[in-house]
């Protein structure tokens, strides 16, 4: 298996633009997480996903984000509008159970909003 | 509310000498805590999982312990070498939950 995958890589944008991340996870794998890091807040989860149902998402900071996973191999994460204050980089990770598992992370997608 | 506290500060150290790395929590009883290895630019990586019931865990030079009375772990690696310089981060679980990550450590290791 070819790991996580995440696109972009990296995301420039302007404010007010829509942005869309976008992550297969492990086959086989039933848990998928986003996270998003800063150097001032750390690893946060945004949201997670068990068997492509949305689990927990107290971690989306406001209705401007959303995720979606239409099907066990490919998910999303929407910002819309995008503001200066989303930039970080965003990961997607996934595993075959919750804190008893380990999580297989992405490279991560650089995001910048100017 | 849940606290994962990690040194701060990065640990600088001697090639070939032990790193010892903390992770404390407060407000959390956790069934399980994982470390990963992050490397600028890159995912976090997993390196050990120890569960409530295991005092320690050994991985080639990696060792850690879980103290559930202190509330506390702690993450050794034993005859450091440069390349062991990254940022460690520990996440505690309690049984069914999400992993909670601390802020990391920075370990540098100098030749």
């Amino acid at each position: 298996d070819a790991g996580v995958i995440q696109s972009p890589r990296h995301e420039v944008t302007e404010m007010g633009q829509e942005v869309t991340l976008r992550c297969k996870p492990i086959s086989g794998h039933d848990y998928l997480f986003w996270y998003r890091q800063t150097m001032m807040r750390g690893l946060e989860l945004l949201i997670y996903f068990n068997n492509n149902v949305p689990i927990d998402d107290s971690g989306m900071p406001e209705d401007r984000f959303s995720a979606k996973m239409p099907n066990a191999s490919f998910s999303t994460l929407k910002i819309q509008p995008s503001e200066p204050r989303d930039s970080a980089v965003y990961f997607c990770a996934s595993s075959a159970g919750l804190a008893s598992s380990e999580q297989f992370f992405g490279p991560g997608t650089r995001l910048t909003v100017l | 509310s849940q606290k994962i506290e990690q040194n701060s500060e990065a640990l600088n150290i001697q090639e070939g000498k032990t790193a010892t790395l903390t992770c404390n929590y407060t407000n959390y009883s956790p069934a399980y805590l994982q470390w990963y290895r992050q490397d600028p630019g890159r995912g976090p990586v997993f390196l050990l999982l120890i569960r409530e019931n295991e005092k320690e865990k050994r991985k080639e030079r990696l060792k850690v312990t879980f103290d559930t009375t202190l509330k506390q772990s702690l993450f050794h690696i034993t005859a450091s070498q440069p390349a062991d310089s990254a940022t460690y981060l520990c996440a505690p679980g309690e049984y069914g939950n999400k992993l909670v990550f601390g802020a990391g450590t920075i370990l540098r290791v100098k030749s």
